[in-house]
């Protein structure tokens, strides 16, 4: 059975200090793993997609990593606006219709 | 940009009443998604569509219904509401295997 495992639950950072969050994983024939971003009350956006060992991405103060059983969300120098809840996912090859297997996310509050 | 909308943000029901929750997407997709969302459990899926009138259960499908009569529009169905369906529903869609694209969220509301 696949699963999703986040870490921290939750995490409070300074403005301006750097930090990662962890999204452990186990899946049989990992197609993709996607990270998001959701602010309160509001449904996820989307950030990044990964699909194999060794890839990264970018966008702006964030860089998602991937090996073959974790994933990083690294934040350089936050800002308040940085605080949210971020939700890692995973999607199988065998999963039929392609559906996406959430981890229960990090929430993230940087401080002035 | 992709938009996906719900028919509601808020909604109180009482229990045993037949609730309907819709939605749109406008970038024709043919994906649709149904998931819960519930602090401590995270976001889990009802059911899901690849297909106009086609319908596959997720991981807890019951005590809920699906319709996908067009492709833009996915309506989950609560034959009769219970408290335990209290919940935030959030609708999604993608093209083929892509990221999904996910609405704004129903918080509803069983009394």
């Amino acid at each position: 059975e696949d699963q999703v495992t986040q870490s921290p639950e939750a995490l409070r950072l300074q403005e301006g200090e750097s930090s990662s969050l962890n999204c452990s994983y186990t899946v049989s024939g990992l197609r993709g793993l996607f990270w998001y971003r959701q602010d309160p009350g509001k449904g996820p956006e989307f950030l990044f997609t990964l699909y194999s060992a060794g890839e990264e991405k970018e966008k702006e103060r964030l860089k998602a990593t991937l090996t073959k059983k974790e994933s990083f969300l690294h934040i350089t120098a936050p800002k308040p606006e940085d605080s949210a809840t971020y939700l890692c996912a995973v999607q199988a090859w065998s999963n039929s219709g392609y559906a996406l297997n959430f981890g229960k996310g990090t929430s993230l509050l940087v401080t002035p | 940009d992709v938009k996906v909308t719900q028919s509601s943000r808020y909604l109180v029901k009482r229990t045993g009443e037949k609730v309907f929750l819709e939605c749109v997407q406008d970038m024709d997709h043919e994906n649709m998604f149904w998931y819960r969302q519930d602090p401590g459990l995270g976001l889990r899926l009802i059911y899901f569509s690849y297909d106009v009138k086609m319908k596959e259960k997720g991981d807890i499908p019951e005590g809920y219904s699906v319709s996908r009569e067009k492709k833009e529009r996915f309506s989950l169905i609560l034959e009769s509401a219970s408290t335990n369906q209290t919940s935030m529903y959030l609708c999604a869609s993608s093209f083929g295997v892509d990221e999904q694209y996910f609405g704004p969220g129903t918080r509803l509301t069983v009394t």
